[in-house]
């Protein structure tokens, strides 16, 4: 149990484009989700909380109106990157927090996903 | 604040040998303590976890036991194999609002034959 799923696992795109990311809870409802960006050989940098059917809480130097995120069911968050740059260039990985009797301390994470922008 | 020190790897192992690896953290309040580990190319998964203290945490061989009085979570295993070659993440959560994780760098481990 506690799978999450990412989508798509590795994307290409040009400069100025904005490109989806899907982050799903397969087997267990996540009213948190989280947004990670990892950098080569570093740590994981948190960007966001994502709460279902409320704003994102964004961390401090994360650009809400650049990193757009939307929590529309307890399975599934998106983030979107809006008009790309070579810079936005990382590994996206998502993370979800179960409900109720799972453990609600523990967050399971997706596979990530690797955005590189042209 | 809250934080999470890890030793500084890489951490380079002949198969069967035994590993440490440091953690130490630093929280207000009462945290739980995780062990992720991230293969090649892949996201992150848990290893173990504990949420108080004196709790081991335990998995594939792998076991932490958490340590209030040293505010210390070291990951230890007794006979490494090279499949277990990753870079493993100490973090820590504070309970209440989001339970945001906190990492530490992270310590790369490579073992070889």
């Amino acid at each position: 149990g506690a799978v999450v799923s990412q989508h798509p696992s590795r994307v290409i795109c040009k400069s100025g484009t904005s490109v989806k990311i899907e982050c799903r809870s397969l087997d267990f409802q996540a009213t948190t989700m989280f947004w990670y960006r990892q950098f080569p050989k570093k740590s994981l940098m948190l960007m966001a909380t994502s709460n279902e059917g409320s704003k994102a809480t964004y961390e401090q130097g994360v650009e809400k109106d650049k990193f757009l995120i939307n929590h529309a069911s307890l399975t599934l968050s998106t983030l979107t990157v809006t008009s790309a740059h070579p810079e936005d260039s990382s590994f996206y990985i998502c993370s979800a927090r179960a409900t109720g009797g799972m453990g609600t301390d523990t967050q399971y994470f997706g596979p990530g996903t690797r955005l590189t922008v042209l | 604040g809250n934080s999470v020190t890890q030793m500084e790897g890489p951490v380079t192992l002949s198969e069967e040998a035994f590993l440490t690896i440091n953690c130490t953290y630093t929280a207000t309040g009462y945290p739980s303590l995780f062990w992720y580990v991230q293969y090649p190319g892949e996201g992150l998964q848990l290893l173990l976890k504990a949420t108080k203290a004196d709790d081991k945490g335990s998995n594939k061989g792998f076991e932490a036991t958490y340590r209030k009085e040293t505010t210390s979570f070291h990951l230890e295993k007794g006979s490494v194999q090279v499949s277990d070659s990753a870079v493993y993440f100490c973090a820590l959560t504070i309970s209440g609002g989001y339970n945001k994780l906190i990492f530490g760098a992270g310590t790369r481990l490579a073992v070889h034959p």
